[in-house]
C-alpha cells in the first residue's frame, strides 16, 4: 500500500539556521511529490511538487526539495530559516495510475518551531 | 476575497446532531474535495467530487454524506455526529489536471461533545 511517513513529529531549530525535513514514501513506481506547508489557522499551501525530470525542485519562500529514488526520500530543505516559517509542514505522494482521483496521500506532519 | 472558503469555521455540537459543512471556491474549478486533519495523522479524503454529477467516497466515507449543489458549492454533512468525528475538516479544489495544486479553505474546527 502507498505511504508516506515523516519521521520528525516536532522540530526546533534557530532563525538563521538549515533546515530539512524528511519524508520518506512507500510506492512501486514513480510518484508524484508534494510538499505543503500550514501556517496557524491557515489552510494547506503548495511549497513544491516533483513529477520528473532534475531531482532538485525549487519552490516558493526559498523552499527545495530533492527527489532521491534509491531512498524513496523526498527531503525539503531551506537553507536559512525565517521567523515565519514556523509552520506544520506535511509531506503528500499522489499515485500515478491509479483511479485517477487525484487523490493525496499524505504524511502525519512535521511542527517546525524556529526560535529567535 | 479568499479563493476557497469554508464556513462555519468553528463548531461545537452535541452527539447525535445533524451538521452542515459548507465549502465555496472563486476558483472556477470542477473537482472539489473533502479533508480531514486528526493530530498526527495528516489529511485523509473523505470524499471527493470532479462535476455536479460526480461524487466519489474516499478513504473514510462512513457517517459523512456530501451535496454538490453548484460547481462552485460543495457540502459536507455529519447526519448523526459523534465524538470521534472531532476534527478539522478541510475543503480543497484542483484544476483539471489531476496532480495540479490542490487549493485549500481554512478549515472548519468541528467539536463533537
Amino acid at each position: 500500500a502507498q505511504s508516506v511517513t515523516q519521521p520528525d513529529i516536532h522540530i526546533t531549530v534557530s532563525e538563521g539556521a538549515s533546515l530539512e525535513l524528511r519524508c520518506n514514501y512507500s510506492y512501486g513506481a514513480t510518484p508524484y511529490l508534494f510538499w505543503y506547508v500550514q501556517s496557524p489557522g491557515q489552510g494547506l499551501q503548495l511549497l513544491l511538487k516533483y513529477f520528473s525530470g532534475d531531482t532538485l525542485v525549487q519552490g516558493i519562500k526559498g523552499f527545495e526539495a530533492e527527489f532521491k529514488r534509491s531512498q524513496s526520500s523526498f527531503n525539503l530543505r531551506k537553507p536559512s530559516v525565517h521567523w515565519s516559517d514556523a509552520a506544520e509542514y506535511f509531506c503528500a505522494v499522489g499515485a500515478k495510475g491509479s483511479s485517477n482521483t487525484g487523490k493525496l496521500i499524505f504524511g502525519q506532519g512535521t511542527t517546525l518551531q524556529v526560535k529567535p | 476575497d479568499a479563493d476557497v472558503t469554508q464556513t462555519p469555521r468553528n463548531r461545537i455540537t452535541k452527539t447525535g446532531k445533524r451538521i452542515m459543512l459548507e465549502c465555496s471556491q472563486t476558483k472556477g474549478h470542477d473537482r472539489m474535495y473533502w479533508y480531514r486533519q486528526d493530530p498526527g495523522l495528516g489529511l485523509q479524503l473523505i470524499y471527493y467530487s470532479f462535476d455536479v454529477k460526480d461524487i466519489n467516497k474516499g478513504e473514510i466515507s462512513d457517517g459523512y454524506s456530501v451535496s454538490r449543489q453548484a460547481q462552485a458549492k460543495f457540502s459536507l454533512s455529519l447526519e448523526s455526529a459523534i465524538p470521534n468525528q472531532t476534527a478539522l475538516y478541510f475543503c480543497a479544489t484542483i484544476d483539471k489536471g489531476l496532480w495540479n495544486e490542490q487549493f485549500f479553505g481554512p478549515g472548519t474546527r468541528l467539536t463533537v461533545l
